[in-house]
């Protein structure tokens, strides 16, 4: 069942132009990611917010900005897209299970630049 | 930053069999491991996670957990075609914050 929510699902872009990728969910939870994940299947985490409030902003250029307007929505602005750019980017929302963290992923946004 | 490593990177089974992956990580203080079953197209779906030393079964799912070894495993017995999937061990930062670091994951196929 899916509660965390992604558009679009696909998007291909030139080089240099702006792209924004939108994410809500309807869990309730109160902090949401946005992970990239490679050719490779690799997930890195970019950015976490809990309550609209960044916490983390791994290493990722400056070109990329997270947006929150409150905690059921984060999403990705690219402001000037690079090759290196294409990837899936996922969104997820967790929750406290226990000791630790339960997170639950959307379908993710494929990008392609050309 | 916490560096996972899951082996193998890939895995052909016959239905049926027993299957085991394994996760190593950097940090001892790692607050937990999560495992995800990720199928292509589709998002991670979280399968079981550990915090303590030892086991732990859910149905067909066994993890165990060795921090001095910084060792985690998955098991699935009774492997099933539908089990086919990417499979990734996710580790918790110790920062105190929900961050989790993803190995690579191993690529499993279960042959009917």
């Amino acid at each position: 069942e899916t509660a965390v929510f992604q558009t679009p699902n696909y998007h291909v872009t030139q080089v240099g132009n702006e792209v924004s990728f939108n994410c809500k969910q309807t869990l309730g939870h109160d902090t949401m990611y946005w992970y990239k994940q490679d050719s490779k299947k690799l997930l890195k985490i970019m950015f976490s917010y809990n309550n609209k409030q960044l916490i983390v902003n791994e290493t990722v250029p400056r070109r990329f900005s997270p947006q929150s307007s409150d905690k059921a929505h984060l999403n990705l602005r690219i402001k000037s897209v690079e090759p290196e750019d294409s990837a899936v980017y996922l969104c997820a929302s967790s929750y406290r299970l226990g000791g630790s963290y339960e997170q639950y992923f959307g379908p993710g946004t494929r990008l392609t630049v050309l | 930053q916490e560096k996972v490593q899951q082996s193998p990177e890939s895995l052909i089974v016959p239905e049926g069999a027993m299957v085991s992956l394994n996760c190593s990580f950097s940090d001892s203080a790692s607050q937990s491991i999560w495992w995800y079953q990720q199928h292509p197209g589709k998002g991670p779906k979280a399968l079981i996670s550990i915090f303590s030393n030892g086991n732990k079964k859910e149905g067909r799912l066994t993890v165990y957990l060795n921090r001095a070894s910084l060792h985690v495993s998955l098991h699935i017995k009774d492997s099933q075609p539908s089990d086919s999937a990417v499979y990734l061990c996710a580790v918790s930062s110790n920062t105190g914050y929900q961050n989790f670091y993803f190995g690579k994951g191993t690529s499993l196929t279960v042959i009917p």
